[in-house]
């Protein structure tokens, strides 16, 4: 089975700056078939389910602010906020679902 | 408005049984494949289970497979997870969520705690 591993397990950043969370999958998610990357970004606030972010590794989804964006191929994949509002202070999960399902550990991104 | 809203979860003991089930509306139910996906805080989201729209073709996490059985009811706009011989790594909250693939809406969640 396919092993996702995210890296940092959480991270502060100030407001307006830049964060940045990868995600590195144990095989490659890319499809042969439609050549997309099997790989989608979640958001969970506390309380809250999570709420899909990103999905074929870099479409947005609806309604998703443009500040999100999801980028990589193969193995290694990266989501990035590119100007943090503190309504962004979520953990946040990569997600394969090229080989049965599996989710990363999850990143914490706090304000500093 | 899209819904999905869980119920079902208690306290059980182990060896037991709970069915969860998933009342869906806003959207035409049996066109969507549908999952089951669990939480816990040590060992954070896991999927569970997936069922085809039709309710054909059924997924399932080896950590449940033969244990476990999802199904779903078009008519009802209604999905559920039967789960059996129920052991304490089971313990979780459980989601319903709307995909197969990436999941693109999902409820609120309901509690399973399996403990004597």
């Amino acid at each position: 089975d396919i092993v996702v591993t995210q890296s940092p397990d959480s991270l502060a950043v100030s407001l307006g700056e830049r964060a940045t969370i990868n995600c590195k999958s144990s095989q490659s998610v890319l499809s042969d078939g439609n050549y997309k990357n099997h790989l989608a970004w979640y958001q969970q606030k506390p309380g809250q389910p999570p709420k899909l972010l990103i999905y074929w590794a870099s479409i947005r989804e609806s309604g998703v602010p443009d500040r999100f964006s999801g980028s990589g191929s193969g193995t290694d994949f990266t989501l990035t906020i590119s100007s943090l509002q503190a309504e962004d202070v979520a953990v946040y999960y990569c997600q394969q679902y090229y080989n049965t399902r599996a989710f990363g550990q999850g990143t914490k991104v706090e304000i500093k | 408005e899209l819904q999905l809203v869980e119920s079902g979860g208690g306290l059980v003991q182990p060896g037991g049984s709970l069915r969860l089930s998933c009342a869906a509306s806003g959207f035409p139910f049996s066109q969507f494949d549908m999952s089951w996906v669990r939480q816990t805080p040590g060992k954070g989201l896991e999927w569970v289970s997936g069922i085809g729209g039709s309710g054909l073709s059924t997924f399932y996490a080896d950590s449940v497979k033969g244990r476990f059985r999802i199904s779903r009811d078009n008519s009802k706009n209604t999905l559920y997870l039967q789960m059996s011989s129920l052991r304490a790594d089971d313990t979780a909250v459980y989601y319903c969520a709307r995909g197969l693939l990436a999941l693109d809406f999902w409820g609120q969640g309901t509690l399973a705690t399996v403990s004597s």
